[in-house]
């Protein structure tokens, strides 16, 4: 079985200020990729990034990147240079490695709000 | 990028009637489609997985009974509320993967309100 933690209260920070959002996970899979998403107060579930397990190198996509550490079991977000509609839910994800009916496993969710 | 659209994307129904949600993948063929249920400030919760052409699993829990769900084409799964009642007021939302490594692509997802 696969499990996301996300443990972090509601997370504040200033604009243009960078912020990491924590997300550990744990699975018996060698082999698997972790997403993170944003979820704005419109409902939309907004794709990030993702980090395959067997990828060497962080992921980035524009001011976000992906702090892999395989041995902590750890993957967090970090966002640079925080904009006001970076406020959103955050959640953290994975999946096994078995194709395209695999499942996401989902953590509970962080929300970030940025300060004017 | 690929779309998944699913609608509607707000909508109010009486208690006792039955509601039905689409998804529709635009671009691609969607084998496998992902039903899931959120309340307020909380996670996404997975229904059940829609197979075209095959009957749905649900997720422990779940009844099967009350979600019908239908994958009748590679590029359109349903899910039907049956018999709403309030306590199955909730956001409902749709994902659909191309495959091992890529994104799930996400529906707008659909604000049911039953009164």
């Amino acid at each position: 079985a696969q499990k996301i933690t996300q443990t972090q209260p509601g997370m504040f920070v200033q604009e243009k200020e960078a912020v990491t959002l924590d997300c550990t996970y744990d699975t018996s899979d060698q082999s698997y990729g972790l997403f993170w998403y944003k979820q704005p107060s419109s409902g939309e579930m907004i794709f990030l990034i993702y980090q395959g397990s067997y990828d060497e190198q962080n992921a980035t996509e524009g001011r976000y990147s992906l702090n892999f550490q395989k041995a902590r079991k750890s993957a967090n977000l970090v966002i640079s240079a925080s904009q006001l509609g970076d406020s959103a839910m955050y959640f953290c994800a994975m999946r096994p490695p078995t194709g395209a009916n695999s499942k996401l496993t989902f953590g509970k969710g962080i929300t970030l709000s940025v300060r004017p | 990028g690929a779309v998944v659209s699913q609608h509607p994307s707000r909508v109010i129904c009486k208690s006792g009637t039955s509601v039905k949600i689409e998804c529709r993948s635009l671009d691609f063929q969607a084998t496998t489609m992902f039903w899931y249920r959120q309340f307020p400030k909380q996670s996404l919760m997975l229904m059940a997985t829609s197979n075209e052409g095959s009957k749905a699993t649900y997720e422990q829990g779940v009844e099967k009974d009350k979600f019908l769900i239908n994958h009748a084409s590679l590029t359109l799964s349903t899910l039907t509320v049956t018999s709403a009642h309030p306590e199955d007021s909730s956001f409902y939302i749709c994902s659909a993967q191309r495959g091992w490594g890529t994104e799930a692509f996400f529906g707008q997802g659909t604000r049911l309100t039953v009164v």
